[in-house]
């Protein structure tokens, strides 16, 4: 079956430096989305993006959170100034269709903000 | 918006003991419906899901789920589990939303298995 990768599994970093998460979606799919899971609570959403452009975020998605696919093959999750509660696991999805298709995630990169 | 809400935070069953892990979501509209596993150390797999048709779905392992639309509910069971069921299930709904359609996941149900 065909895999969402994304780099690194682990990324520590100092609180207040920047961070980027890189994911490789499904070649042929359409929709990306970024979720994250704090230590022991729900997987929450984040933003999902098609054509391109956000069309949904969430309220944890503020200005210090950007996406980007920046070669078309490549979809990226940049946190400008990390904090110590954005620790987390980051997990990208995609999919073929908006409403239709079942997620694939990726495994997941475990950010620890120091 | 749509919102998903497991009513059990921790199970622990031994061997051979039937499952069923409840799951309702509110949202009026058409919603598609998800359960996902996380076995330690892993990523997100999917279970199984129901789009429409047949209420009782069935998905790998053993597992199946019954969409119950009157009360907005969609529970996972299995009749006998295994040690290797050890994870972390979480339901997801999947709705329109005004930016398009997003899949929202609920709390999660940490299952134990004990051998």
């Amino acid at each position: 079956e065909p895999e969402v990768t994304q780099t690194p599994s682990h990324q520590v970093t100092q609180m207040g430096q920047e961070v980027i998460l890189r994911c490789v979606p499904i070649s042929n799919h359409l929709y990306f989305y970024w979720y994250r899971q704090i230590l022991g609570q729900k997987v929450e959403f984040l933003v999902s993006f098609y054509n391109n452009e956000i069309s949904e975020k969430s309220e944890i998605f503020d200005d210090q959170f950007s996406v980007e696919r920046p070669d078309g093959s490549n979809f990226t999750l940049k946190i400008r100034s990390t904090k110590l509660e954005d620790s987390a696991m980051y997990f990208c999805a995609s999919s073929r269709t908006s409403n239709s298709e079942k997620l694939f995630f990726g495994s997941g990169t475990q950010l620890s903000v120091l | 918006a749509q919102s998903v809400s497991q009513h059990n935070h921790h199970v622990i069953l031994s061997e051979a003991a039937s499952l069923e892990l409840g799951c309702n979501y509110s949202y009026g509209g058409t919603v598609n419906l998800f359960w996902y596993v996380q076995y330690p150390g892993q990523h997100l797999q999917l279970l199984l899901k129901y789009f429409s048709g047949d209420p009782l779905v069935k998905g790998i392992k053993g597992f199946e789920a019954e969409f119950i639309k009157s009360k907005f509910s969609f529970n996972l069971r299995k009749p006998s589990v295994q040690w290797s069921d050890t994870a972390e299930y979480f339901c997801a709904v999947n709705a329109k939303n005004t930016g398009g359609f997003k899949t929202i996941f609920g709390a999660g149900t940490r299952l134990f298995v004990k051998a």
